[in-house]
């Protein structure tokens, strides 16, 4: 099973402060991974897919890279409604693993 | 408009069986691959199961594989996940999720609500 660990656990900033959070995998997953955004209450939303490209109504202060094992998630300009945990996840091998999540508060 | 709803969740002692389904609508079901993700209350998401377009892909997590089994009939646009010798650490909102794709990957864009399954003695 590839294992994700993701970091920091928590961030915090201030609305406009660029926000980059970091994925790894155990092992190479090409650039099989996708980033999630979850908000309290709600389901999660696919933002990134394939590493690099934006899902259908993802705005585009969200990007992504990466490859191999080391992935990142950007948000170039943050907005406080983008308070949310942040998970990746693996669609390389079965089982499609989640990272543990980023905790993104934007004061 | 995609939409997936979640059903069956409920409280269940230890070692019963449950059976969630999920209702699907406003795309072409049988194109895509789907699956069951948990989530325990404050913690993170945790994929349970996949099934591809034609069934003929499934699989499961080490925690539910020979507990849990799943299935879809692509006739009335359902999915389904039976779930037997059910666990306290099974408790978990479970949401229901369409994959990108005809395969059962893993990467999904579309998600239902959940449904709350509470397994306690």
């Amino acid at each position: 099973e590839i294992v994700l660990t993701q970091s920091p656990s928590t961030l915090s900033l201030s609305p406009g402060e660029r926000a980059t959070l970091s994925c790894r995998a155990s092992q190479s997953v090409s650039v099989f991974l996708g980033w999630y955004q979850q908000k309290p209450g709600q389901a999660p939303r696919l933002l990134i897919y394939d590493a690099i490209h934006r899902a259908t109504g993802v705005p585009g202060r969200f990007s992504g890279s990466g490859s191999g094992t080391d992935f990142t998630l950007t948000i170039s300009s943050p907005e406080r409604e983008d308070s949310a945990v942040y998970y990746c996840q693996q669609r390389s091998n079965w089982p499609p693993t989640f990272g543990p999540g980023t905790k993104v508060h934007i004061k | 408009e995609v939409q997936l709803v979640e059903s069956g969740g409920t409280s269940v002692q230890p070692g019963t069986s449950l059976r969630l389904t999920c209702v699907a609508s406003g795309f072409n079901y049988d194109n895509f691959g789907m699956h069951w993700v948990r989530q325990a209350p404050g913690k993170g998401l945790e994929w349970v199961s996949g099934i591809s377009w034609n069934s003929a892909k499934t699989g499961y997590g080490d925690s539910v594989k020979g507990r849990f089994t799943i299935s879809r009939d692509n006739d009335k646009n359902l999915l389904y996940l039976q779930m037997d010798s059910l666990r306290i650490e099974d408790t978990a909102l479970y949401f229901c999720a369409r994959d990108l794709t005809y395969g059962a990957d893993g990467l999904s864009d579309s998600w239902g609500q959940g449904t709350q399954v509470t397994v306690s003695s």
